[in-house]
């Protein structure tokens, strides 16, 4: 089945670097897409295509995939970077499906 | 601009019907594949389904076949969420998403809370 699988949360002091993990066994054929949420506002997507950052999304922001298992890190994670990650990702049919997400806590 | 503006909040009972809806404006509706996203309050995104508006082809997630319905119009640039008997279940927010190059979402809507209560 096409399933993503992410850390409930996550929790870094500002400044330092926290990284999100999302596995699953489509991932060696399929591009990840991270998206984050803020309470209250639609999604933002914020790494695209496993590695790219979107116009307007800080350096600190980064991507990688690997085998079955996609990391998005944030170097120097700053207090503004607070609330919930996604992973996304697509099968051969064009259908997607996210990650549970990931509660970035930084404090 | 892409813009992609939904309908309004709903209240609903059980039983009732429901269609709601997002007008799009900023780029060619028929050759882009659009669709939905649910989060039900608290919890995480769901991918619902998707639309090619310019043939109607449709691509529901596994969850979602045969419980709701996706149609758009051409002639007034719009996609539908449709429901014909909802449930307490359904209450969420959801949001038009337009899909990108890779079938990755590139646009959202502004979200419609969808509350289904007796």
């Amino acid at each position: 089945s096409h399933e993503l699988t992410q850390p409930p949360s996550v929790s870094v002091s500002p400044g330092q670097t926290a990284r999100i993990t999302c596995s699953g066994d489509v991932l060696p054929k399929r591009l990840t897409f991270w998206y984050l949420q803020k309470s209250g506002q639609a999604p933002v997507l914020v790494i695209s295509e496993d590695n790219k950052r979107p116009s307007g999304i800080p350096e600190r922001f980064s991507g990688s995939s690997s085998g079955t298992m996609a990391t998005l890190t944030v170097t120097g994670a700053q207090v503004d970077d607070e609330g919930d990650y996604y992973c996304f990702s697509t099968d051969s049919s064009h259908k997607g499906v996210f990650g549970g997400g990931t509660k970035l806590t930084v404090l | 601009e892409v813009r992609l503006v939904q309908s309004g909040a709903e209240v609903k009972k059980p039983g009732n019907s429901l269609k709601i809806s997002c007008q799009i404006s900023g780029y060619n509706f028929a050759n882009n594949w659009i669709g939905w996203v649910r989060q039900v309050p608290g919890k995480g995104l769901e991918w619902m389904g998707i639309i090619y508006p310019g043939d109607s082809d449709t691509r529901y997630g596994r969850s979602f076949q045969g419980q709701v319905t996706i149609a758009a119009d051409k002639s007034i640039n719009t996609i539908y969420l449709q429901w014909n008997t909802l449930r307490a279940s359904d209450t969420a927010v959801y949001y038009c998403a337009r899909s990108g190059r890779y079938f990755e979402i590139d646009h959202w809507g502004q979200g419609t809370l969808v509350t289904v209560s007796p």
